[in-house]
C-alpha cells in the first residue's frame, strides 16, 4: 500500500457519460497530482492541486475538471466521455525533494 | 517544452546479463525519477535523483544522473526473471509540479 488511495479501480460505462474518480493522498501530502496513462499517449500529467487550490495544468481536455476538498482527497470528473478516454487514471502525492507515489490507478472502459 | 526520451524503448535481455537504459530530457532540470510499473499495475518508485552526479543502487539496479549532459542511466547487473516489467523516467520542470515522463523500457528477462 503506497499510502495514496484511489477509487474506484474499475469503471466500465458508455460514451456520453459522466464519472467521478476519487483520490486521498498520503497523510502530510498537501498537493494531489493526476496523470492518464493510454497506449498512445504514454504517461500524461492532467492537472495539480495544492491545499484545495490548482496550481499546475497539463493536457487535460475542458470536459475533464478536479477540485481537492478541505480534507485534502481530491476528485476528478470526466464528462461526455469518449471511447478514446479509456485509460488508467492515477493520481499522485509527494513532492519534487521526497519524490512522488502513485496511487494503484482506476482503469476506465467507454463502451 | 520538456521532452523525456528513453532508449531502448524494449529489451529482451538473458539472465545473469548487464545492461543500460538511457533517459535523455530536453531542458535544464536536477530532479529525476526512475519508476516500475508492471502489467495493468500502479508506479513503483524506485529512485529519487536530486543533483548532479546523483548515483543510487537498490539490489541488481543502479541509477546515475548527469544534468550537464541532460542524461540519467538505469544500470542492471546480473538481471533475474522477477526485473521483468516497464521501466519508466521522469523529469520535474523547475516548479516542481509536474512530471514529464518518457515512454517507458518495457524489460523481458529471460531464463
Amino acid at each position: 500500500d503506497s499510502g495514496v488511495t484511489q477509487t474506484p479501480k474499475h469503471l466500465i460505462t458508455a460514451t456520453g457519460q459522466r464519472v467521478t474518480l476519487r483520490c486521498s493522498p498520503r497523510s502530510g501530502d498537501l498537493s494531489v497530482y493526476w496523470y492518464q496513462q493510454s497506449l498512445d499517449q504514454g504517461l500524461q500529467f492532467l492537472i495539480q492541486y495544492y491545499n484545495g487550490e490548482e496550481r499546475a495544468k497539463g493536457n487535460i481536455l475542458e470536459r475533464f475538471s478536479a477540485q481537492q476538498f478541505p480534507d485534502l482527497h481530491s476528485e476528478l470528473n470526466l464528462s461526455s466521455l469518449e471511447l478514446g478516454d479509456s485509460a488508467l487514471y492515477f493520481c499522485a502525492s509527494g513532492t519534487a525533494n521526497y519524490g512522488y507515489t502513485f496511487g494503484s490507478g482506476t482503469r476506465l472502459t467507454v463502451v | 517544452e520538456l521532452k523525456v526520451e528513453q532508449n531502448p524503448l524494449f529489451l529482451s535481455m538473458q539472465e545473469g546479463k548487464n545492461y543500460t537504459i538511457y533517459c535523455n530530457y530536453s531542458t535544464t532540470s536536477d530532479r529525476l525519477y526512475w519508476y516500475r510499473q508492471d502489467p495493468g499495475k500502479s508506479l513503483e518508485s524506485l529512485f529519487v535523483l536530486l543533483s548532479n552526479g546523483a548515483v543510487k543502487q537498490e539490489g541488481r539496479l543502479m541509477a546515475s544522473l548527469d544534468t550537464k549532459a541532460r542524461l540519467s542511466t538505469l544500470h542492471i547487473t546480473a538481471a533475474v526473471h522477477d526485473l521483468s516489467a516497464t521501466y519508466f523516467c521522469a523529469v520535474v520542470n523547475n516548479a516542481g509540479n509536474m512530471l514529464t515522463f518518457g515512454g517507458g523500457t518495457r524489460l523481458m528477462v529471460k531464463p
